[in-house]
Formats: C-alpha cells, structure tokens, sequence
C-alpha cells in the first residue's frame, strides 16, 4: 500500500532564500509523481509532473527530482518569494495507478 | 478550457440531509476522481470513476455514499443522511486517457453539515 510523507511538515524562511522540500514513498512501483500547491481554502494548482521513466522536471524557479529506487522526490525552490507562501503537497500513484495517494504537505512561509 | 468545474462551491446541510456535489472533467478527459480533505488532515483518495463504470473505489465509505459518472453530463458525489463528521472540502479530478499524464483538480466544494 503506497504511503506518502513529506518533510518537514512547516517551513519558514527569509525573502530569497533557496530551499528544498522533502517527499517519501513506500512503493516505488509508481506510474508518476506529482507536485501541487494549495492556498488556503482554495483548491490544488499542479506545479510538476514527474513520469516514472523520467529524474527530474523543471519550471520556472522550481525543479523537481525524482528516485524512484530510493523512494524520494524533491522539490526545490530557487530564490524564494513571499507569493511562494502556501502549503506545497506532493503525490505519487498508487501501484494500481488508479489513485494520487498524497503527503499531508508542507507548508511554506517566506517572509519579506 | 475551462478546467475542471465544481459546483456548488459551498453547500451548507442540515444533518440527515442529501448533498450532490458535481464535476464536470477538463475537455478531453475521461477519467475522474474524487478526493476528501477533513480539516487538518491530507487529501485522501475517494473514488476513480471512467463514464459509465466505477474503477476504484476502496477509498468509499461503504455507507451513505456514492458516486457515478454518466454518459452524458458531470460525475455526481452524493451523500445520503449527512452528519457533521462529513463536513470538509471535496475535490474532483480529472486525467485523459493513460496514466502518465497527472492529473488537474477543480476549486472544491465546501460541505458544511450544521
């Protein structure tokens, strides 16, 4: 059974600063990883798409990695911003591929 | 494209009430999903519907719920006899056809059972 946990649970850091986010997997049997952020209240917004066959995926300031043989994902932001401040959820399919099994997330704050 | 589409939004219910909650996929897109989110937990896997069959849902409570996604119009989540414990934010959605191509989430509906 696919469980997903992310660390740390709550982050803060200074305007500018890089950082990285933590994602774990039991089962490495995945069809592909997923990152998303959530603002409060609101729904999910995908940040990156990392497919099983592939290391890593890149946006904009984001780039994310993926090992599958070690069972972790990161997430890493370049030159953080105050608008980055939301809480960052990391996904991974279930051995089915019928279901994102999710971590309970990261949330982020980045200070001005 | 309009993205996923839920509605109602918010839907407020008295205890022992129906909700329907409904998604409508992205264009294109014919596999949906049914997510729950209580407060202060993560998201947590419901149902995974194509039109007309239920694939996988281990994740249903075997009371009171169900789910169904019809040859024509939006995927319905319906809730019989709500009690307060069915209160948080249910998410829809929706992927094309293969696996590989992750999947893109609606706003949600916010369940309030008073």
């Amino acid at each position: 059974k696919q469980e997903v946990t992310q660390i740390p649970a709550a982050l803060s850091v200074p305007e500018g600063e890089n950082l990285v986010l933590n994602c774990s997997f039991t089962d490495s049997a995945i069809y592909n990883l997923q990152w998303f952020r959530q603002d409060p209240g609101k729904g999910l917004t995908s940040l990156l798409l990392i497919q099983s066959s592939q290391r890593e995926q890149t946006s904009g300031r984001l780039n994310a990695s993926l090992d599958k043989s070690s069972g972790r994902s990161t997430l890493y932001i370049a030159a953080s911003q105050p608008g980055d401040s939301a809480t960052y959820l990391c996904a991974a399919t279930n051995q089915a591929g019928t279901a994102l099994i999710f971590g309970k997330g990261t949330t982020l704050s980045v200070s001005s | 494209n309009a993205g996923v589409m839920q509605n109602p939004r918010h839907l407020v219910r008295r205890r022992g009430q129906e909700a329907r909650l409904r998604c409508s996929p992205m264009k294109g897109h014919s596999h949906v999903y049914w997510y729950r989110q209580l407060p202060e937990e993560g998201l947590k896997f419901m149902v995974y519907l194509q039109k007309e069959n239920i694939i996988d849902e281990s994740g249903m409570p075997k009371e009171r719920f169900s789910a169904e996604f019809p040859k024509e119009g939006p995927s319905i989540l319906r809730i019989q006899q709500v009690v307060r414990g069915d209160s948080a934010a249910y998410f829809c959605a929706s992927s094309p056809e293969a696996e590989d191509y992750g999947y893109t989430f609606g706003s949600g509906t916010r369940l309030t059972v008073v």
